[in-house]
Parts: C-alpha cells; structure tokens; sequence
C-alpha cells in the first residue's frame, strides 16, 4: 500500500514569494490533514478535511494561507505571501475512521520550506 | 480546550537501560491518546494508541505506555533502550472521528553508547 506522498521535499523563497505544497493520502482515506511544524516544536494543526470540506480550519492563518482539496483525494495547501515565520516542514497526514487504524493518522515524509 | 504536555525537552539514557517519557493531557471528554516517533527528516510515525480497555497498551519496537486518568497522564516506556530509539518522541490526544487531534512539543532522546 502506498503511503502518504508529498511535494516538494525541500523549498526555499523569498519572503513576500509564494509557495505551494502538494499532498496525495492514502487510497480510500477519507480524512485529511495539514501540519505546520516549526523546529524543536510538535506539528501544529493547520486543517483538517473530510472528503472535500472542512471540519478544522481554526489554526489557519487565512490571510496567507489557504488549503484546497476539491475532489477530496489530493489536497494543495499555499501560502501567499509567505513571511520569515513560515519557515517549517509542512506535514500531510490521513486517516481511516474504522478497522483496525482507527484513529491512527499516517503522515507523509513532510516539505521542508524556508524563507530567507 | 485540549492539550498535551510533555515536560521533558531532551533526554539522555544509556543503551541498555529503560525508558520513560512523560504525557499528561488535557481534554474535555474522553480522550483518545497517542504517541508518535519522529526519526531526523522522516513523517511521523505511530508507536502505540490507547482508546479504552486495558490502561496498559503495547507498541511496536518494544515500547508500551500506561493511561493513568486520575493524573491525565499517558507516559511512554520501554525497559532496554537500543541505539536505534535515538529520535523525537510525541504524544496526542484526539476525539472521536479523529478531529482534534493535538501534539506535544515533543522529546528528544539521545542514546550513549
């Protein structure tokens, strides 16, 4: 089984530049999530879909950011204007509600943004 | 609102020797809780869960973890550390449906020879 696939690893730009972050979950996962971690601290919830809407966008600077997830497979998140502060890695997760994972989200290897 | 505390920032232990680390959580209702490894540049990965049942809970790699609900703690064990475990350990608490989902800010463990 596949895993959880995102893109780009590693991204650097400029502040005030623009950026976008792809994620593809695991086949037939319903749920979908974006993480925001910033070094020596845990992830910190950006969004959450289900199939296509969304159940949590409390955490979401909305102002730069914004999250997209239309056909509810893949999901783009973008940050525009990015800001010094944005620098992170960027985690996608997904999960099953039932069987034997649930509960369990399983994350992607992360993209790693820096803005200079 | 709900949320996770782990105390410990970094800990050092010696190959060989046991492991605990430290969770306690806040949340409304029952929770479920989590703990996740993170190895230098890889996506997170699930070492064990706790939904109800048993309070002690067994993981993959050895590791086990005991729900104390009376003090809001989920702490995270394993009685021989191996070089490998070297990594950055989470804890998370979520609800049902797995929406509020929230992470610690994690421990790093350094393994001495």
């Amino acid at each position: 089984e596949a895993g959880v696939a995102q893109s780009p690893r590693y991204k650097i730009i400029e502040k005030r530049q623009s950026v976008a972050f792809w994620c593809n979950p695991i086949s037939g996962h319903a749920t979908l999530y974006w993480y925001q971690q910033i070094l020596g601290q845990g992830p910190k919830l950006l969004i959450q879909f289900q199939n296509n809407g969304v159940v949590d966008d409390s955490q979401l600077p909305k102002d730069r950011f914004s999250a997209e997830r239309l056909k509810g497979v893949d999901s783009t998140l973008k940050i525009q204007p990015a800001k010094l502060e944005d620098s992170a890695v960027y985690l996608c997760a997904s999960s099953s509600p039932g069987g034997g994972t649930r509960g369990e989200l399983f994350f992607g290897e992360g993209s790693r943004l820096t803005v200079l | 609102a709900q949320s996770v505390t782990q105390p410990d920032i970094h800990i050092t232990v010696s190959e060989g020797a046991s492991l605990e680390l430290r969770c306690n959580y806040s949340y409304g209702a029952t929770p479920y809780l989590f703990w996740y490894v993170q190895s230098p540049g890889q996506g997170l990965q699930l070492l064990l869960k706790y939904f109800s049942g048993d309070t002690l809970v067994q993981g993959i790699k050895g590791f086990e973890a005991e729900f104390k609900r009376s003090q809001s703690s989920f702490n995270l064990r394993k009685p021989s550390v191996h070089w490998s475990d070297a990594a950055e350990y989470f804890c998370a608490v979520g609800g049902t449906n797995n929406n509020d989902m929230r992470f610690g800010a994690g421990t790093r463990l350094t393994v001495k020879p």
